[in-house]
């Protein structure tokens, strides 16, 4: 158990829809990372929070948006969905930024019909 | 060219084998690698972190970059069945730590 925990495990919905993606990274962590991982891209990076302000930009499309709290737990909203947004969400935590062990939470499987 | 190549397999062993898992890169900048193991509906997990070139060990596990040919290894020994998963290898893209993956080699250890 890595201490990250995301919320819900499973998402189904329907193209056009809006859902948001839940993350609370490991105690004292002030990084969190969203990924994105589908069978034919892979993992790829999509955002970055520290201390609740936005730090880098991935493969981020504009339907997609995030945010960190101030008791640092992030949402990834995904809003006009597709078919091709189906995939696995992962949220990674980290101490501080750069070369800090990012760790990863279980993730969110989001499947849209 | 992708920043990151690995091949995909399957790759299938027997029990005992020694494996070796490679990925190439195509940025001389990259400095920190790491391998990421990945159970089948699980979030990746760090297995090795190394800095530059060189080689290190934890166990049975051996990560192994070679920045002038810009190859990144990682080496079992006496694989175990429960070593099947995903590996995948990971560089660290940008300053503020976001993460460069390769796709992943599904690893099969067969008893």
């Amino acid at each position: 158990d890595s201490g990250v925990t995301q919320t819900p495990k499973h998402l189904i919905t329907a193209t056009g829809q809006r859902v948001t993606l839940r993350c609370s990274p490991r105690s004292g962590d002030l990084s969190v990372y969203w990924y994105q991982q589908s069978l034919d891209q892979g993992l790829q990076f999509l955002i970055q929070y520290y201390n609740g302000e936005e730090r880098a930009k991935g493969n981020i499309l504009e339907r997609f948006s995030a945010q960190q709290f101030p008791d640092l737990h992030s949402e990834l909203n995904l809003s006009s969905l597709e078919l091709g947004d189906s995939a696995l969400y992962f949220c990674a935590s980290s101490g501080g930024l750069g070369t800090d062990t990012q760790y990863f939470g279980p993730g969110t499987r989001l499947t849209v019909l | 060219q992708k920043e990151v190549e690995q091949d995909p397999g399957p790759l299938s062993v027997p029990e005992g084998a020694i494996v070796s898992l490679n990925c190439t890169y195509s940025n001389s900048a990259f400095q920190y690698f790491m391998w990421y193991r990945q159970y089948s509906r699980k979030g990746p997990e760090l297995l090795m972190y190394t800095y530059s070139s060189g080689n290190k060990e934890d166990g049975r596990f051996t990560a192994q970059v070679d920045k002038s040919s810009k190859y990144i290894s990682l080496f079992i020994r006496d694989s175990q069945p429960s070593d099947s998963a995903t590996y995948l290898c990971a560089i660290l893209g940008g300053s503020q730590g976001n993460l460069i993956f390769g796709k992943g080699t599904k690893l099969s250890v067969k008893p």
